[in-house]
């Protein structure tokens, strides 16, 4: 079992609805909760940063963390076409390694 | 800012070559990685160095080998090269800031071994 699971999707939606993205994991040790967004032939970049349990907003992203069921979540509202790419979740202990899921491509539709 | 960059973008080689793949950063980071992206496994670690002078083996290290140069510069090397090793290849280097640690990636370089 991958210590990080996510839906590769592809995830296909029209602009401006809210898509969830989510990611199961496996390691209760894990603290740090991050979503990465991956354009198409780009590095990933980090768009979302949350510690422990509870909800983090930022503009039209909202970021989940439930702990006790191992479970994250990314929302994002009012989607636009700019915002379609891979989105990756990816967390952490307090060591250094970052665990990555594989990644759910998202395309936003004019 | 340059920011992390990574030479050269795209490499063909044939089984059993070597080649090393370039990294480095401007931003004065401590901690640099080296990651391996493959289509449904994600992104894996290959090797990092916290700090310059220093190497560890990430979940993925066999087949390969890493210098830290000097605290800009973390290089990769595939020393007989695998059809296994086809992938994009990922540096990143990261800071800390109270409790967030952000890591910043390169544009990576793609792989092909034939």
């Amino acid at each position: 079992q991958k210590e990080v699971e996510q839906d590769p999707g592809p995830l296909s939606v029209p602009e401006g609805a809210i898509v969830s993205l989510n990611c199961t994991y496996s390691n209760s040790a894990f603290q740090y909760f991050m979503w990465y967004r991956q354009y198409s032939r780009k590095g990933p970049e980090l768009l979302m940063y949350t510690y422990s349990s509870g909800n983090k907003e930022d503009g039209r992203f909202t970021a989940q963390v439930d702990k006790s069921s191992k479970y994250i979540s990314l929302f994002i509202r009012d989607s636009q076409p700019s915002d379609s790419a891979t989105y990756l979740c990816a967390m952490k202990t307090g060591a250094n390694n970052l665990f990555f899921g594989t990644g759910t491509r998202l395309t936003v539709i004019p | 800012n340059a920011g992390v960059t990574q030479t050269p973008k795209f490499q063909v080689l044939k089984t059993g070559q070597s080649m090393t793949l370039q990294c480095a950063q401007d931003m004065n980071h401590n901690s640099m990685y080296w990651y391996r992206q493959d289509p449904g496994m994600g992104l894996r670690l290959i090797y990092y160095s916290a700090s310059e002078g220093t190497t560890d083996k990430g979940e993925v290290p066999n087949g390969y080998n890493v210098s830290r140069l000097n605290k800009r510069e973390f290089s990769l090397r595939l020393e007989s090269a695998a059809p296994s090793q086809t992938s994009v290849y990922f540096c990143a280097s990261s800071e800390a800031v109270g409790s967030q640690e952000t890591q910043y990636f390169g544009p990576g370089t793609r792989l092909l071994v034939l």
